[in-house]
């Protein structure tokens, strides 16, 4: 049965810094693995996918990585701004096309 | 080109009563799924629709939930009989296939039940 672990799952930063969120699954039997923001009282806006075939993604100062073999991603944001502030949810997509989700990483980024 | 439209954003029950939940899709997707958070949890995927027909349902409590994706309008996310437990926020994602597509997002619904 597929698991996806979201650790840190809360994180405190000063403005500007780079940090690096991670995402952990059991089975590297995935179709893909996107990574999603979800602000307060809001729905969720995707942000990378990456593709079981792929290695990176990247988007503005968004990368995000993918080791099948290890059942790992990372999201690397660089520059941090206070509005990157949210939670950061992980999903896997498995070979029942189900997406199964790590419990998120709420980030807050101080001024 | 409006998104996933999800009404109402907040729903307020007594335990017994009943919950609908709707989600409109984004034009043009024909793929419809509904996810529940529960408070400090992650999305846990619920069932998964097409137009007229229900493809995965492995994620939906047996008893009292139930869901529709009719030929013509929303789709409805029904809950009977409604108890605390069912307190969440419950989002709609659409998508144009089934395949590694990415998906869209509603805002979600948050039930509250008193």
């Amino acid at each position: 049965k597929q698991e996806v672990t979201q650790i840190p799952a809360a994180l405190s930063v000063p403005e500007g810094e780079n940090l690096v969120l991670n995402c952990s699954f059991t089975d590297s039997a995935i179709y893909n693995l996107q990574w999603f923001r979800q602000d307060p009282g809001k729905g969720l806006t995707s942000l990378l996918l990456i593709q079981s075939s792929q290695r990176e993604q990247t988007s503005g100062r968004l990368n995000a990585s993918l080791d099948k073999s290890s059942g790992r991603s990372t999201l690397y944001i660089a520059a941090s701004q206070p509005g990157d502030s949210a939670t950061y949810l992980c999903a896997v997509e498995d070979s029942n096309y189900q997406l199964i989700w790590g419990a998120g990483t709420k980030l807050i980024i101080k001024p | 080109n409006a998104g996933v439209m999800q009404n109402p954003r907040h729903l307020v029950r007594r335990r017994g009563q009943e919950a609908r939940l709707r989600c409109s899709p984004m034009k043009g997707h024909s793929h419809v799924y509904w996810y529940r958070q529960l408070p400090e949890e992650g999305l846990k995927f619920m069932v998964y629709l097409q137009k007229e027909n229900i493809i995965d349902e492995s994620g939906m409590p047996k008893e009292r939930f139930s869901a529709e994706f009719p030929k013509e309008g929303p789709s409805i996310l029904r809950i009977q009989q409604v108890v605390r437990g069912d307190s969440a926020a419950y989002f709609c994602a659409s998508s144009p296939a089934q395949v590694t597509g990415e998906l869209f997002f509603g805002e979600g619904s948050r039930l509250t039940v008193l």
